[in-house]
């Protein structure tokens, strides 16, 4: 069965700082992974996906990650963090063997500090 | 032009009732599912229907009930509730794909109290 362990429930940096946010996943097939993003109170946004090719997958709002397989990573960079950015991630895992559903890892609260 | 609707966004109900929570997309997407995030935030898969068709049911309580009148809409019914049952629920929809890599559109959730 596929799972996800994101590292670090809080994750604090300045604003220009580099965001990294660590996700690692576990699969007994091929992965396609996701990054989600939800700001307080509101459903979640896809931020980017990996599904085959490039390893290193470039998502909405300036966010990247890339994919390790021999890591069995996907972790989630920004290299300059805007105030906008405080949310909370997810990093998800489809398990696609099973009707397509998402597994979630536990979530990174972001918070950046002006 | 809403992509992913859920009604209602907040519900406050007492231990025991029943209520429902309903969901729509205009994606034209053929899946759609329920999601529950709990209070420490931890989201879960709950259901997962194609074409009015069930076809992921976790291990959830018969208590809860999914409804599928049709490919745009997917409503859960909650009966007796506990007040485990106070999260918030997520609806969210995607095309039909024979492997993983799809994206899912997700609602702005409902948020349940059970008091």
């Amino acid at each position: 069965a596929q799972s996800v362990t994101q590292l670090g429930s809080h994750v604090s940096v300045s604003e220009g700082a580099l965001v990294l946010l660590r996700c690692n996943y576990s699969s007994s097939v091929p992965p396609y992974l996701f990054w989600y993003v939800q700001y307080p109170n509101q459903g979640l946004q896809l931020l980017l996906k990996y599904t085959t090719g490039a390893t290193l997958v470039k998502g909405i709002n300036g966010f990247e990650a890339e994919f390790k397989k021999s890591e069995t990573s996907f972790h989630l960079t920004k290299p300059s963090a805007h105030m906008s950015d405080a949310a909370e991630y997810f990093c998800a895992v489809s398990d696609w063997e099973y009707g397509n559903k998402l597994v979630f890892g536990a979530g990174t609260i972001l918070r950046v500090k002006s | 032009d809403t992509a992913v609707s859920q009604t209602p966004k907040y519900l406050v109900t007492q231990m025991g009732n029943d209520k429902s929570i309903k969901c729509e997309q205009n994606l034209g997407h053929d899946t759609m599912y329920w999601y529950k995030q709990d209070s420490k935030k931890f989201l879960k898969i709950m259901f997962s229907y194609n074409n009015k068709e069930l076809i992921i049911n976790e291990t959830v309580p018969n208590r809860f009930s999914p409804k599928s009148p049709d490919k745009a809409h997917l409503n859960l019914h909650i009966n007796s509730l506990e007040l485990g049952d106070s999260a918030v629920y997520f609806c969210a929809s995607s095309p039909l794909g024979t492997s993983g890599g799809i994206e899912q559109f997700f609602g702005p959730g409902t948020r349940l109290t059970v008091l």
